[in-house]
């Protein structure tokens, strides 16, 4: 089983605070990485999809950057809304098994 | 709008009890994945498919079947419900390669 880590487990922030989280993936044979929002009651869906490393990609308050030679992406959240309210997943895409493997997840919770 | 139809959102079901869960996918995909969701644990794969009539043994696949009969049709089987089986299924697809994974909307499970 292929290990992919995010941190922390969960953070509670005040509406207007920016915030970071972290996935640490194994950094050989890496292949592509992407971050999925979770809302509760609702399906996963993708943010980004990053593939090189010093990717970063934007959408919005919503920015990621990706480091393969030492196996880490970090989200960031600036000014978080409490929409912004949801469990943030990274997964790692091992190529040659054609599937991801996914973190615990981010449990963000952000107080109007 | 593209799809992931998970048939029951909510299911009760009683130990010992042969369970079927139900996953169509509308966009063609080639590959379908069925995850289940604990707190803490993220998402582990439990069987997935690339092809039809094909299966793949993901992390967790004890206790658990699969069918693929048709291509948009993946069907996850508990052969006799446990109630460490009560846990949340969240069905994805894909197409082949780093494309990321377009999932249902879960269905929560327990077993009593």
């Amino acid at each position: 089983i292929l290990n992919v880590e995010q941190s922390p487990q969960s953070l509670h922030v005040q509406e207007g605070d920016s915030t970071n989280f972290t996935c640490s993936f194994p950094s050989s044979n890496f292949y592509a990485l992407h971050w999925y929002r979770w809302e509760t009651a609702k399906s996963p869906e993708a943010l980004f999809v990053m593939t090189l490393n010093g990717d970063e990609k934007k959408k919005g308050r919503i920015s990621a950057t990706l480091n393969t030679k030492e196996g880490y992406s970090y989200l960031y959240i600036k000014g978080s809304q409490p929409e912004d309210s949801a469990t943030y997943l990274c997964a790692f895409f091992l190529g040659n098994f054609n599937k991801f493997y996914f973190g615990s997840g981010t449990k963000l919770n952000v107080k109007p | 709008d593209v799809k992931v139809t998970q048939s029951s959102r909510y299911l009760v079901k009683r130990t010992g009890e042969k369970v079927f869960l139900e996953c169509v996918q509308d966009m063609d995909h080639e590959n379908m994945f069925w995850y289940r969701q604990d707190p803490g644990l993220g998402l582990r794969l439990i069987y997935f498919s690339y092809d039809v009539k094909m299966k793949e043994k993901g992390d967790i696949p004890e206790g658990y079947s699969v069918s693929r009969e048709k291509k948009e049709r993946f069907s996850l089987i508990l052969e006799s419900a446990s109630t460490n089986q009560t846990s949340m299924y969240l069905c994805a697809s894909s197409a082949t390669g780093p494309y990321g994974y377009t999932f249902g909307s879960g269905t929560r499970l327990t077993v009593v």
